[in-house]
């Protein structure tokens, strides 16, 4: 079954650390995106990716940093530096004509 | 940037038709229209998609006009489980450039 892959489903932080989420796709898609999306609200985006080795800052960059190395995979690192990491992570794939698949996303709660 | 504007929320009753309008003044020649539908800690589902005129599948029919700056998304008689929040999503997909979502229309169908 093709599809997007995100790990882990639930993620618990202490303040002050890193954590990375995963976002793995089997679809042979070569745009990858990540999305943080708050109780209520729309989905902002963080980061995205054309192609391996290059990605590209969304509008809610700060805080946050990603690698490309594989087309498979596109892991967030949420950084110590983000403010209000506490938030709903999506992670999505597209081939083009803005038709996007989403994973089923990652709830990270830092305390 | 093709940005997008829908209404906050809308109200229907089972059975009902609802259509929900985006306004997408700025969209570029190569830019498609896609909705998605989201419910609650799920990561948002393809519903249509349409570059001009009138596109319909089994769940929804999409009108855009010539001008393509707006669309329209037809939902016939609506049921309870069509509750969720709907997007409209105006891009290329394919990484080049930034795919930014509306803050989404909540369509809330009551009995």
């Amino acid at each position: 079954d093709g599809g997007i892959t995100q790990s882990p489903k639930y993620l618990f932080r202490k303040e002050g650390q890193n954590v990375t989420l995963s976002c793995e796709q089997n679809l042979n898609h070569d745009a990858m995106y990540w999305y943080r999306q708050d109780p209520g609200q729309g989905l902002r985006l963080i980061y995205y990716s054309q192609i391996v080795n290059d990605f590209q800052k969304g509008d809610i960059a700060e805080g946050y940093s990603v690698s490309r190395e594989k087309k498979e995979s596109f892991p967030l690192t949420v950084t110590s530096a983000q403010k209000n990491p506490t938030a709903f992570y999506l992670c999505a794939s597209s081939i083009g004509r803005s038709v996007l698949h989403f994973g089923n996303g990652t709830r990270l709660t830092v305390t | 940037l093709a940005k997008t504007t829908q209404p906050i929320s809308m109200d229907s009753y089972e059975g009902q038709e609802v259509n929900i309008t985006c306004s997408h003044n700025n969209i570029a020649t190569n830019d498609y229209i896609t909705w998605y539908q989201q419910f609650p800690s799920q990561g948002p589902r393809f519903i249509i998609q349409g570059y001009k005129t009138k596109v319909t599948n089994e769940v929804a029919s999409l009108f855009i006009p010539a001008d393509r700056k707006s669309s329209t998304l037809s939902l016939p008689r609506v049921s309870l489980s069509d509750t969720a929040v709907y997007y409209c999503l105006v891009g290329d997909g394919t990484g080049r450039r930034a795919l930014t979502f509306g803050s989404g229309t909540r369509l809330q169908v009551q009995p």
